[in-house]
């Protein structure tokens, strides 16, 4: 089993709905989550971190962490256009600096 | 807000010929790494830093060196570019002074490296 797995879909989603991204993680990874976006030909950008249970929100996005079943999604409300891009997940090694990076997940917005 | 910038956006090299990419941070961070990033193979950790002078090998490190002699400055050396180098390189910093951003990891724009 990979340390962590993502969809690597693409995932199409209608502009102004709430596009959902998932990622599973194995027990080699700390409780520290980061979600980058990746727009095509340019780096990975942070947008969300969540360290505990529970969802966390910011703007449109909202982060969910749930440890007892090893997964930790990434919801967009009213997605955009300007929303199309990879979305990777990256837990944090644990006992280490390193992060995981999960292969990623395209997501497209369709205007 | 942290800056990661990289020496160059695109570079062109030779087989053979050795290689330099420079990457500065203005945040006073620790930790600093090299990733490489392929179509399908996603991001691969090539070195890190987690103080000047220290460095650790990442999951492929090979054909590569790094050089730390400054808290804000990583390099990233190939010694001698080979065609299965060619690729983009992304630079992060990492070490954020309060607790909670202390894992966060910024990246760089990325160099694009195409060897001949």
């Amino acid at each position: 089993q990979k340390e962590v797995e993502q969809n690597s879909g693409p995932l199409s989603v209608p502009e102004g709905a709430i596009a959902s991204l998932n990622c599973t993680y194995s027990d080699r990874v700390s409780q520290s989550f980061f979600w980058y976006r990746q727009y095509s030909g340019k780096s990975p950008e942070l947008i969300m971190s969540i360290y505990s249970n529970g969802d966390k929100e910011d703007g449109r996005f909202t982060a969910q962490l749930n440890k007892a079943s090893q997964y930790v999604s990434l919801l967009i409300r009213d997605s955009q256009p300007s929303d199309s891009a990879t979305y990777l997940c990256a837990p944090r090694m644990d006992s280490s600096y390193k992060l995981i990076f999960g292969s990623g997940t395209r997501l497209l917005v369709r205007p | 807000d942290v800056k990661v910038t990289q020496s160059s956006r695109y570079l062109v090299k030779r087989t053979g010929e050795k290689v330099f990419l420079e990457c500065v941070q203005d945040m006073d961070h620790e930790n600093m790494f090299w990733y490489r990033q392929d179509p399908g193979l996603g991001l691969r950790l090539i070195y890190f830093s987690y103080d000047v002078k220290m460095k650790e090998k990442g999951d492929i490190p090979e054909g590569y060196s790094v050089s730390r002699e400054k808290k804000e400055r990583f390099s990233l050396i190939l010694e001698s570019a080979s065609t299965n180098q060619t690729s983009m390189y992304l630079c992060a910093s990492q070490g954020g002074r309060r607790l909670a951003e202390y894992n966060e990891q910024f990246f760089g724009p990325g160099t694009r490296l195409t060897v001949l």
